[in-house]
């Protein structure tokens, strides 16, 4: 069956730490790859997504991830994360290309200490 | 900026009782999703329309979950009979066509939180 594992629960860290949360898919042929991020209280927010060409997307407010097709993996990094990031990160998948819907992961909440 | 708006926010109702809501898509978008988001864990995907067609449907949405976009443009989502273990957070989100590459971006609304007791 199509899944999407992230293997954080739950990621503390301080600010200016450098931060990768990873995410792994089940093979499924064509693959759409995103990473949702969820602040308190607000909704889904796209950071980046992957459809095709360079394997390194950069997305918004310094995040990039980094799509690596033999491992089936689609971590996020950051080099030096704030307070402001903290937050819940969803890494979803769209198997198929166009067609169909995402499969999500099961979040990761980052904490991150001032 | 219009997003995605869901309406209402949070819903409590009592165990038997029907529910709906509305979410009205961006602009010009042809498709509109449905999730569900339950504590600790990522959406799950219930149903799409492009345009007015439901052109797919989870297994967990079972017969008393329906969905309809009788327009193309807003969408309801009904539940009868609401049992507790409905409660939930309820997503719509909304895409417009493919993209190039090959994608579909899609943006989610704030959600309408539903609480069954």
């Amino acid at each position: 069956a199509q899944s999407v594992s992230q293997h954080n629960h739950h990621v503390i860290l301080s600010e200016a730490a450098s931060l990768e949360l990873g995410c792994n898919y089940s093979y499924g042929g064509t693959v759409n790859l995103f990473w949702y991020v969820q602040y308190p209280g607000q909704h889904l927010q796209l950071l980046l997504k992957y459809f095709s060409g360079d394997p390194l997307v950069k997305g918004i407010k310094g995040f990039e991830a980094e799509f690596i097709k033999s491992k089936f993996s689609f971590n996020l990094r950051k080099p030096s994360v704030q307070w402001s990031d903290t937050a819940e990160y969803f890494c979803a998948v769209n198997y198929g290309g166009s067609q169909g819907n995402l499969i999500f992961g099961k979040g990761t909440k980052l904490s991150v200490k001032p | 900026d219009t997003g995605v708006s869901q309406n209402p926010r949070h819903k409590i109702t009592k165990r038997g009782q029907n529910v709906t809501f509305r979410c009205d898509p961006i602009s010009e978008h042809n498709r509109l999703y449905w999730y569900r988001q339950t504590l600790g864990q990522g959406p799950e995907f219930l149903t799409y329309f492009q345009n007015e067609a439901q052109l797919e449907k989870s297994r967990l949405l079972s017969d008393r979950f329906s969905a309809e976009r009788p327009k193309g443009s807003f969408s309801t989502l009904e539940i009868q009979r609401t049992e507790q273990g409905d409660s939930a957070m309820y997503l719509c989100a909304s895409s417009t066509r493919t993209e190039r590459p090959i994608g579909n971006t899609i943006y989610f609304g704030e959600g309408s939180w539903l609480t069954v007791v």
